[in-house]
């Protein structure tokens, strides 16, 4: 079935550093891509996302790369600043009509410490 | 002027009870997701409705029912509650479904069954 790997779970880094977080998905058949932040107590809410006829895709501090033979994507966060500290989730979708659905990964909790 | 709206944020009932929750969206949106965030905050797709017609029904026990009186709206009625309903239910909303585009969350409504 459809499924969404996301690793690490937890990530803590000391501000300035890279931030690193890796999904792989099985459904061969999915072609969005997006990432969304959730703070504390709070909704999530979309980064970046990448379509699959793209493979990388850049804002500002953050970059999303995807690999589809692999089924791999990343999401890369360089100099990373306390507030980017909240609960990072990966998603793939096929992007039909009938299976307009977000499959997110299990979260990556990331910490920044200044 | 908040894009996606739900209420109660926080709800609290006895097992056995019914209860609902409402979602509204001013976004101008065909599509609206019904989300069930567990305690392992993992996300996970309930229901999507597109423009009032149920396309994805995720295999959810037939205690929820979700009702989409027009395009704006969409609320979830959940009989004989249970502990395991105990979650935080996200509604969201995006543009048109199968376009694969960002998608709109609420702010969440945290329900406790206790």
């Amino acid at each position: 079935g459809e499924n969404v790997e996301q690793h690490p779970s937890t990530l803590s880094v000391q501000e300035g550093d890279s931030a690193v977080i890796k999904c792989t998905y099985s459904d061969s058949a999915s072609n969005y891509f997006p990432w969304y932040k959730q703070e504390l107590g709070k909704r999530p809410q979309l980064i970046i996302d990448i379509r699959s006829n793209v493979g990388e895709k850049k804002d500002q501090r953050i970059a999303v790369t995807l690999n589809k033979t692999a089924k791999h994507f990343s999401l890369h966060i360089t100099e990373t600043q306390p507030e980017d500290s909240a609960v990072y989730f990966c998603a793939a979708s096929r992007g039909t009509y009938n299976t307009d659905k977000l499959i997110f990964g299990t979260g990556t909790r990331l910490q920044v410490f200044p | 002027d908040t894009a996606v709206s739900q209420t109660p944020k926080y709800l609290v009932t006895q097992m056995g009870n019914d209860k609902s929750i409402k979602c509204e969206q001013n976004l101008g949106h065909d599509t609206m997701y019904w989300y069930k965030q567990d305690s392992k905050k993992f996300l996970k797709i309930m229901f999507s409705y597109n423009n009032k017609e149920l396309i994805i029904n995720e295999t959810v026990p037939n205690r929820f029912s979700p009702k989409s009186p027009d395009k704006a709206h969409l609320n979830l009625h959940i009989n004989s509650l249970e502990l395991g309903d105990s979650a935080v239910y996200f509604c969201a909303s995006s543009r048109k479904a199968g376009m694969n585009t960002e998608a709109f969350f609420g702010q969440g409504t945290r329900l406790t069954v206790v």
